[in-house]
C-alpha cells in the first residue's frame, strides 16, 4: 500500500465550479501535511499547509482529518489558471525535512 | 527568492556512461534531497543530505551515488546508467528546521 494516496484524476470541471480533491495517508506517526501545485513540466511548488483546524487561503481550503487518515483540498470558483497537478503531501515524526509525495491529482479547469 | 538551479534541462546519455547532475541552491539552506519523478509513480526520493559531507539513502538509491562537498552543491551520479534510469530527476532544498522544499527545474535524462 501507497503510504499516501489520492485519486489520479483527471478531474474536468468548468470555469467556475467547486472541486475537491482527497488524500490518505497511511502512517498514524505522521506529523504534518501540505499541498503542493505542479504545473505542467515545472517543478512542483508549495501550495499551503495543512492544519488540523482547518485552513483557507483565498479561493483554497485545507482540512485534515487525523482519525480517518485524510487530507482534503476545495477550490472555489475554479480559474482557468488552477489547472494544474496537485499533490498531496505528508512529513513523518522524526525525519526532519524529508517529504513522502502522493503521485498526484490532475485537475483542468475549461472555459 | 530562493533558487535552486539545475545544470541541464535535458540529457542524452548511452546505456553504460557515467552521468553527473548537479544542482546549486543559493539560500544557505542544510538540506538537499534529489528524487526522481515517473508517470503513476509520483515523486521518489532517492537521497538526501543533511550537512556537507554528510548523505542518507532515500527509498530508491540503488544505481545512484551522490556528493556534497560544498553546502551548496550537491550532486547525483549515476555509476553506469541504464535505461531504466530515463527519468525526471529533480533537486530540491530546505533549511534545517524548514519544511518547504524548494524545486529546482529538472533534468530529463534519456539513457538510450
Amino acid at each position: 500500500r501507497k503510504e499516501v494516496e489520492q485519486d489520479p484524476g483527471p478531474f474536468n470541471v468548468p470555469e467556475g465550479a467547486t472541486v475537491a480533491f482527497n488524500c490518505t495517508y497511511s502512517n498514524s506517526a505522521s506529523q504534518s501535511f501540505f499541498w503542493y501545485r505542479q504545473d505542467c513540466r515545472k517543478e512542483p511548488k508549495l501550495l499551503m499547509s495543512v492544519y488540523s483546524s482547518g485552513n483557507e487561503d483565498g479561493r483554497f481550503t485545507a482540512q485534515l482529518n487525523r482519525a480517518s487518515q485524510y487530507i482534503s483540498l476545495l477550490i472555489r470558483d475554479s480559474k482557468l489558471s488552477d489547472s494544474a497537478t496537485y499533490l498531496c503531501v505528508v512529513r513523518n515524526t522524526g525525519t526532519a525535512s524529508k517529504l513522502t509525495f502522493g503521485t498526484g491529482t490532475r485537475l483542468q479547469v475549461t472555459l | 527568492d530562493v533558487k535552486v538551479t539545475q545544470s541541464s534541462r535535458y540529457l542524452v546519455k548511452r546505456t553504460g556512461e557515467k552521468v553527473f547532475l548537479e544542482c546549486v541552491q543559493d539560500m544557505d539552506h542544510e538540506n538537499m534531497f534529489w528524487y526522481r519523478q515517473d508517470p503513476g509513480l509520483g515523486l521518489r526520493l532517492i537521497y538526501f543530505s543533511y550537512d556537507v559531507k554528510m548523505k542518507e539513502k532515500g527509498d530508491i538509491p540503488e544505481g545512484y551515488s551522490v556528493s556534497r562537498e560544498k553546502k551548496e552543491r550537491f550532486s547525483l551520479i549515476l555509476e553506469s546508467a541504464s535505461t531504466n534510469q530515463t527519468s525526471m530527476y529533480l533537486c530540491a532544498s530546505t533549511s534545517g528546521g524548514g519544511y518547504e522544499q524548494y524545486f529546482g527545474p529538472g533534468t530529463r535524462l534519456t539513457v538510450t
